[in-house]
Formats: structure tokens, sequence, C-alpha cells
């Protein structure tokens, strides 16, 4: 059981180019959710899926488009990086949307755009 | 606007001593997380908080919940240098968005 698992772990971007982060969960979890997080400060939400099919503007999700390719799968896309886009992205993923209990974030993907 | 406030922002503290980590948040919910994020790392959740009155301990660390007050707050007795991380806490959105605010953050550092 691995959990919930990002690729890459690590991304050099110039700007200007696009990439697509991965995330993938092994635990039947129904909602999944792409985070990022600056440093020094707390986690923003980008954008999340409440269950298979549907997806959500989170606080920050200008940038960015996602995808919930399947029940297991929900990948974050960057058109057209910026430097204000370095970051750390973490994507989680929690049983819900009921019940509404602990989300599980995966390791990990640093971004960073010069 | 929604709002999640931790403070302090900063803790340094000496090993054996006790103190509190407040989280004030401005918007109904009546459930709760706390994380714990090692530095480079994920984050670990410590504690989940399901409803008003709640309190729950692991160790050196007590969490607890006051929904009425919007205030959770987690206490650590006898810190010792293995709890240097940095302490979030989440509320869960109750207007059916499924979605986390998440606080700040606490930087804790303690001290041998």
């Amino acid at each position: 059981n691995a959990g919930v698992t990002q690729t890459p772990k690590f991304q050099v971007l110039k700007t200007g180019q696009s990439m697509t982060l991965q995330c993938a969960q092994d635990m039947n979890h129904n909602s999944m959710y792409w985070y990022r997080q600056d440093p020094g400060m707390g986690l923003r939400l980008i954008y999340y899926s409440a269950s298979e099919g549907t997806t959500d503007k989170g606080e920050v999700p200008n940038g960015y488009n996602v995808s919930r390719l399947n029940k297991r799968e929900f990948s974050l896309r960057l058109e057209s990086a910026a430097p204000s886009q370095t970051s750390v992205y973490f994507c989680a993923s929690r049983p819900g949307p009921q019940p509404r209990n602990e989300q599980f974030f995966g390791p990990g993907t640093r971004l960073t755009v010069l | 606007e929604l709002k999640v406030e931790q403070n302090p922002l900063f803790l340094s503290m000496q090993e054996g001593k006790n103190y509190t980590i407040y989280c004030n948040y401005s918007t109904t919910s009546d459930r709760l997380y706390w994380y714990r994020q090692d530095p480079g790392k994920s984050l670990e959740s410590l504690f989940v908080l399901l409803s008003n009155g709640a309190v729950k301990q692991e160790g050196r660390l007590m969490a607890s919940l006051d929904t009425k007050a919007r205030l959770s707050t987690l206490h650590i007795t006898a810190a010792v240098h293995d709890l240097s991380a940095t302490y979030f806490c989440a509320v869960d959105i109750t207007s059916g968005t499924y979605k986390y605010i998440f606080g700040t953050g606490t930087r804790l550092k303690v001290l041998a």
C-alpha cells in the first residue's frame, strides 16, 4: 500500500514551458486535492476533486488546470510556467466527501521556474 | 473572508517546558485537524477533532476543540527535541465544498 504518490519529485522549468504533475492514490479514496506551499507559509488549495468526474477551483487556481483521470489519479498541469509558480506542490486524498475525515498527503514535488 | 490563524508563528522553547499553540478560525466548522511537517517533508496527520469539546492525546501532545469559540489548542507537555517541526491546523468547511482551509503554521524549535 503506497498511499499517495507523486511524480516527479523535482523539476526545473524555464518560463513559458509546460508540464504536468502526476498524483495517484491506492486507498480507494473519493476526494483528491492539489496544494502549493511557498517557503515559510502554509498550504493553499489550487484545485480539488470531491469525487470522480468533478473538479472545483480552490484559493489559487489561476495558471493551473487539473484532470481527474479516474478514481486513482489526479493531475495538475501548468500550461505556461511563470517564476511565481516556483513552489512545493502537494497532492492529498481523503475517503470523502463523506465521511469528512483527514487528508493523506503525498511526498511533494519541488518545482523551480527560472 | 475565511481565515485560520495560528499563534505563535514561531516558538523556541527549552526541553522540559510546557506550551500551547492556538488555532482560531472565522467560519463555522465542527471538524478540525492538526498536522506535523518536518523540514523538507510532507504533512503527517496528528489529530482529528470531530465535535465540540473533543480532546485527543498522543504522547506529549494534546489537542482540543471549542467550536463555539472557534478555537483549537495544541498543548505540548515537557517538550523534547524530537517535537521540533512545523505544526498546522486545518479547518473543514461545512458548507458542502469538502475542502480544508489551513492555518499559517507554527514553527516549533525545542532547544536541548
